[in-house]
């Protein structure tokens, strides 16, 4: 079946600092993979997405690269704000006919001015 | 309004209290969910609605109860909850099929749930 693992956290790092969060999947075929940002008290929004290996999203200086060989989808931001602090979740879409995302754990950063 | 609403955004319900929870969407999506999200567990898939028709149930207890009445509606009725039932409770929606992978789910704000 489909799967997403995502490091636990929390994640705790000083404002300024680099952020990866690692994101591996088993899937068959090749899946469209996303990111979502949860803030506290909120639903999830839709941080990024790579439909198609080698794909890069991107969106408010995170980064993340569809590596199809090393089925992962790693989040990166170069230099965290205290605003980043949040719960990311790594997703999956399969693309077959009635199968739906697949969510990893989710991982909680802190950012600390 | 646009994007996906869930009202309310909080509720504190008795064991023996019946409540309804509500989602609207304005995004034209023919897809409907509802997640369920505790505390330190993965989210959790409660129901599916493709085209006003409930296409998955993953095995979620008879004291929630789902209705769809359209594509832009979703309900979630609740009855005699548990304690553990307190969780927030996701709403989605999705365009199915190229849509959903391209463009993935739109999720509101949630209902905080807490039963006493």
């Amino acid at each position: 079946g489909n799967s997403v693992t995502q490091m636990e956290g929390p994640v705790t790092l000083s404002e300024e600092a680099f952020l990866t969060i690692n994101c591996t999947y088993t899937a068959t075929g090749y899946p469209s993979l996303f990111w979502y940002v949860q803030y506290p008290g909120e639903g999830l929004q839709l941080l990024l997405k790579a439909t198609k290996a080698d794909d890069k999203g991107s969106n408010k200086g995170f980064e993340a690269t569809y590596r199809k060989e090393t089925t992962s989808f790693h989040l990166e931001k170069g230099s965290v704000q205290v605003s980043d602090s949040a719960v990311y979740f790594c997703a999956l879409d399969p693309k077959a006919a009635g199968n739906k995302l697949t969510f990893g754990g989710g991982t909680r950063v802190l950012v600390k001015p | 309004e646009t994007g996906v609403t869930q009202t309310p955004r909080h509720l504190v319900m008795g064991m023996t209290n019946k409540k309804s929870l509500k989602c609207e969407q304005h995004l034209g999506h023919n897809a409907m969910y509802w997640y369920k999200q505790s505390a330190k567990k993965p989210l959790e898939l409660m129901f599916v609605y493709s085209l006003e028709e409930r296409v998955e149930n993953n095995s979620v207890p008879s004291r929630f109860s789902p209705e769809c009445p359209n594509s832009s509606h979703l309900f979630l009725h609740l009855h005699t909850l548990q304690p553990e039932d307190s969780a927030l409770y996701l709403c989605a929606s999705s365009q199915e099929g190229a849509g959903a992978r391209n463009y993935g789910y739109t999720f509101g704000s949630g209902t905080r749930l807490t039963v006493v």
